[in-house]
């Protein structure tokens, strides 16, 4: 079975703080892929990243950070430097092949509101 | 551009009716979708195509029905037999274990 787990409901930091949002999935198979998404008020989903499962390199995109653990099951993103404008909802899914291909499996979503 | 259109961006629904959501894309994606996204559930998957005339079964698939008979086109009804059909219905697309681009939405409410 896939699935995602986002245990963070809603976070509330204020502006330059440095937030965490967790991803916890789980698969039975080797190869998948994992994303996140980005949500703002405007309601269209806005593709950050997509890993694999054979890389486990954290990556790093300007404020943006990504640390995948395998160990852990673990695919966590960090905000550095919190602004305004990360006021989103941020969802993690996951796709493996076992699922059929392109599927992916949504966690519930971490609502962020950044503070001036 | 290339990208994903979804129309209308909001529907009302009386009783016993159904009602279509539009959603075209020129990416030359192959693979389509259609989610259900409710508050604090997450978006949960209705149905998927793969290619022209086949489509399957999502998690939440009763009272919806879709058709793929263009590449581009992949519109999906929202039936009589859903009795509860209020909420944000996002369509998407993509190459096979690509990301899947999103179009902007469509709010649906009963009247």
């Amino acid at each position: 079975a896939q699935k995602v787990t986002q245990a963070q409901t809603e976070i509330s930091v204020v502006e330059k703080e440095d937030v965490t949002l967790d991803c916890v999935y789980e698969t039975r198979d080797t190869t998948y892929y994992l994303f996140w998404y980005k949500q703002p008020p405007s309601g269209e989903l806005v593709f950050l990243i997509r890993r694999n499962s054979f890389d486990e390199q954290n990556e790093i995109s300007g404020r943006y950070s990504w640390n995948f653990q395998k160990s852990t099951s673990s695919f966590n993103f960090t905000i550095t430097a919190s602004q305004v404008v990360d006021s989103a909802v941020y969802f993690c899914a996951l796709n493996s092949r076992g699922s059929t291909l392109g599927r992916l499996y949504f966690g519930r979503g971490t609502q962020l509101t950044v503070w001036p | 551009d290339g990208g994903i259109t979804q129309s209308p961006k909001y529907l009302f629904r009386k009783e016993g009716q159904n009602v279509t959501l539009s959603c075209e894309q020129n990416l030359n994606h192959d693979a389509m979708y259609w989610y259900r996204q409710d508050p604090g559930q997450g978006l949960r998957l209705i149905y998927y195509s793969q290619i022209v005339n086949d489509f399957q079964k999502g998690d939440i698939a009763e009272g919806y029905s879709v058709s793929r008979e263009k590449k581009e086109s992949f519109p999906l009804t929202v039936t009589s037999a859903q009795k509860n059909p209020t909420a944000f219905y996002l369509c998407a697309s993509s190459f096979p274990a690509q990301p899947q681009h999103f179009g902007d939405g469509t709010r649906l409410s009963i009247l």
